[in-house]
């Protein structure tokens, strides 16, 4: 049972937007850094967002991050089939003393 | 370009011990600051932080399973090491290795299904 609270699923037509929020509590998203993951099914995990908003190399500006409070945020323009995955956000918990990841959402494409 | 592959037997017996192997390839473990971890996920199910050691040997385990769990490194074979004790059926999972510069995963292995019947 995890934390961090994700929709189950977003969907969206092609070349359109979907938000991805992730709720979490002072004791994890309100003390550090979150970061994102895009898991395209029978794959491994890739990373998307770390540090509440940063992107690694090679990852496209269509993804995008945000934090305020005790809540993150990914939002993905300009959606693309290649899109269809479960996101995974994730975070440390100070109460929990342990690594902590979300729910997960599903992103359809339509 | 480093590289993190999961290596292990694929079935475990009730009550015997989980143990998998990740190797580094491409890279060096000492090089940087890096965390190399254990992650599992349960068929159909969200991601699991298992735990993390450090390359000095230092290591840190999820709470929920620090009683059954070591894992261990050796950096001259440029791999680290789970193991996981007294496995029940729901320690059935694929188990990932990654490697954490921060509190973030940037490189994944592949995965490997680890399953215990019931």
């Amino acid at each position: 049972q995890s934390v961090l609270t994700q929709p189950p699923s977003v969907s969206a037509a092609p070349g359109q937007k979907v938000t991805i929020s992730c709720s979490g509590s002072s004791s994890n998203i309100g003390e550090n850094y979150v970061s994102w993951y895009q898991q395209i099914p029978g794959t491994a995990p890739k990373l998307l967002i770390y540090d509440n908003s940063e992107r690694p190399s090679g990852i496209p500006d269509r993804f995008s991050g945000s934090k305020s409070g005790t809540s993150a945020t990914l939002d993905i323009t300009g959606l693309q089939s290649g899109d269809e995955a479960d996101y995974y956000c994730a975070t440390w918990d100070v109460s929990l003393n342990t690594g902590v990841f979300g729910t997960g959402t599903e992103v359809t494409v339509l | 370009q480093v590289q993190l592959q999961e290596s292990g037997p694929g079935l475990v017996m009730p009550s015997q011990t989980l143990s998998l192997t990740c190797t580094v390839s491409g890279g060096s473990m000492t090089t940087g600051y890096y965390y190399w971890s254990w992650i599992r996920q349960h068929p159909g199910k969200g991601l699991e932080w298992i735990g993390y050691v450090y390359h000095r040997g230092s290591a840190y385990y999820n709470p929920s399973l620090e009683s059954r769990v070591t894992i261990s490194v050796d950096t001259s074979k440029k791999q680290f090491y789970l193991r996981l004790t007294s496995v029940t059926a729901a320690d059935t999972a694929v188990y990932y290795c990654a490697r954490r510069p921060n509190w973030y995963f940037d490189l994944w292995g592949r995965g490997t299904l680890v399953t215990v019947p019931s």
